[in-house]
């Protein structure tokens, strides 16, 4: 089993404040995703990050692999109520195996 | 184009029931995909097909079985319910072309067992 940690597990912040959520592992992954997900959805992705140090910008969102490729970060900018939702990062090994974290709980107050 | 959509979107069982949860998708995607999502573990890989007549055990498989019926298709079965297996349920599928392991999720299936 591989364990990807991430911090931290619940995050409340007012509208317009920037965040940092965390994702780490003392493994190596071929690629790293992250999700979003709503209540009662499933996870949709975000982003797919693939070389080691790479950073991705998805509007207000960065993302950014680790040089190890072990571990990652999502910062957020300027967070609006829109951003609320739980955030799960997951590591790819091979094709078919994706291990998830145990996800961040957003909740962006107005 | 509806993605991938699963059955029932909810189920309650007493122990010891059977199910199957169904899942389709209409994307003509190879691989499909079952995870259990409970609080604070994350999602996890129950079992995976990646192809037609093909599939392979994944994380927690115990108490469980699947069958890809078709290339649109992938069923999980409990074969006699217990309350460990309360948990909600999603299938997934993905393309097998090309670097992509994006996978694309159902709305899930919540499944209670009493």
């Amino acid at each position: 089993t591989q364990l990807l940690e991430q911090s931290p597990q619940f995050l409340s912040i007012q509208e317009g404040e920037n965040l940092t959520v965390y994702c780490n592992s003392s493994s190596v992954f071929s690629s790293l995703q992250w999700y979003r997900q709503e209540p009662g959805e499933g996870p949709v992705l975000l982003v797919t990050v693939v070389t080691g140090g790479e950073v991705k910008k998805l509007k207000r969102l960065t993302f950014q692999f680790g040089d190890a490729r072990k571990d990652s970060s999502l910062h957020i900018t300027a967070a609006q109520p829109g951003d609320t939702g739980l955030y799960l990062c997951a590591g790819a090994e091979g094709a078919n195996n994706l291990f998830f974290g145990t996800g961040t709980r957003l909740t962006v107050i107005p | 184009n509806a993605g991938v959509t699963q059955t029932p979107k909810f189920q309650v069982l007493k122990t010891g029931q059977s199910m199957t949860l169904q899942c389709a998708q209409d994307m003509n995607h190879n691989s499909m995909y079952w995870y259990r999502q409970d609080p604070g573990m994350g999602l996890r890989l129950i079992y995976y097909s990646a192809s037609e007549g093909t599939t392979d055990k994944g994380e927690v498989p115990n108490g469980y079985n699947v069958s890809r019926l078709n290339k649109r298709e992938f069923s999980l079965r409990l074969e006699s319910a217990a309350p460990s297996q309360t948990s909600v349920y999603f299938c997934a599928s993905r393309t097998s072309t090309g670097a992509s392991y994006e996978q694309y999720f159902g709305p899930g299936t919540r499944l209670t067992v009493t």
